[in-house]
């Protein structure tokens, strides 16, 4: 049973402020590691996706992985208000996506 | 525009009844996953359809029960309702299986029980 977990937040952060959200999974085969953004009463959408031992920056957004510790992250440079919202965490096994529950951010203004 | 649309966006049903989703996939996808996202949850994975056959399926029980057609459009049917079935139905499209890039969901179908 795969299993991805996250920081329960919820997370608040002072407009442009560096938001760091984190996750861990348990299956040490997954190669494939995504952050959704989803705001409320909407779908998650894809932010960024990270394959490789590393960071991988993508405007604002940098996502980390450390696949020997199983530990993915996401980090926010310069945190916008629109930034507000749920983040999930996304593991690929085998024909399936595995969500965690999500790090509630909330940017103040 | 994700190419994925869902019918209907919101539905209410009553405890018991029976409940039909829909989905459109992408142009030129042959696979729909089906996931359940509770509130506060993360989505869970309900099952695939590829090329109308199921490929692979969650911890549901069988009277979540889908269908793919032709056009590769589907369908998630869910039988005698409970309260707790009430959340959030997202349906994704993709090319040959599970892709490795991620989903792109649709805007969901907002199903609630009462």
């Amino acid at each position: 049973q795969k299993e991805v977990e996250q920081n329960s937040g919820p997370l608040s952060v002072p407009e442009g402020a560096i938001a760091s959200l984190n996750c861990t999974y348990s299956d040490r085969v997954s190669q494939s590691f995504f952050w959704y953004r989803q705001y409320s009463g909407k779908s998650p959408e894809l932010i960024m996706s990270i394959y490789s031992n590393g960071d991988k920056e993508d405007g604002r957004f940098t996502a980390q992985l450390n696949k020997a510790s199983q530990y993915v992250s996401l980090l926010i440079r310069d945190s916008q208000p629109s930034d507000s919202a749920t983040y999930l965490c996304a593991v690929r096994g085998g024909n399936q996506f595995y969500f965690g529950t999500g790090t509630s951010l909330t940017v103040i203004p | 525009e994700t190419g994925v649309t869902q019918s209907p966006t919101h539905l209410i049903k009553t405890r018991g009844q029976q409940v039909t989703l829909r989905c459109s996939s992408q142009s030129g996808h042959n696979t729909v996953s089906w996931y359940q996202q509770a509130l506060g949850q993360g989505p869970q994975f309900i099952f695939q359809y590829y090329r109308e056959e199921e490929n692979g399926r969650g911890n549901f029980p069988p009277r979540f029960s889908g269908l793919q057609f032709p056009n590769y459009s589907s369908e998630l049917n869910v039988n005698a309702l409970e309260l707790d079935d009430s959340a959030l139905y997202l349906c994704a499209s993709s090319l040959a299986g599970t892709p490795i890039y991620g989903y792109t969901f649709g805007s969901g179908t907002r199903l609630t029980v009462v």
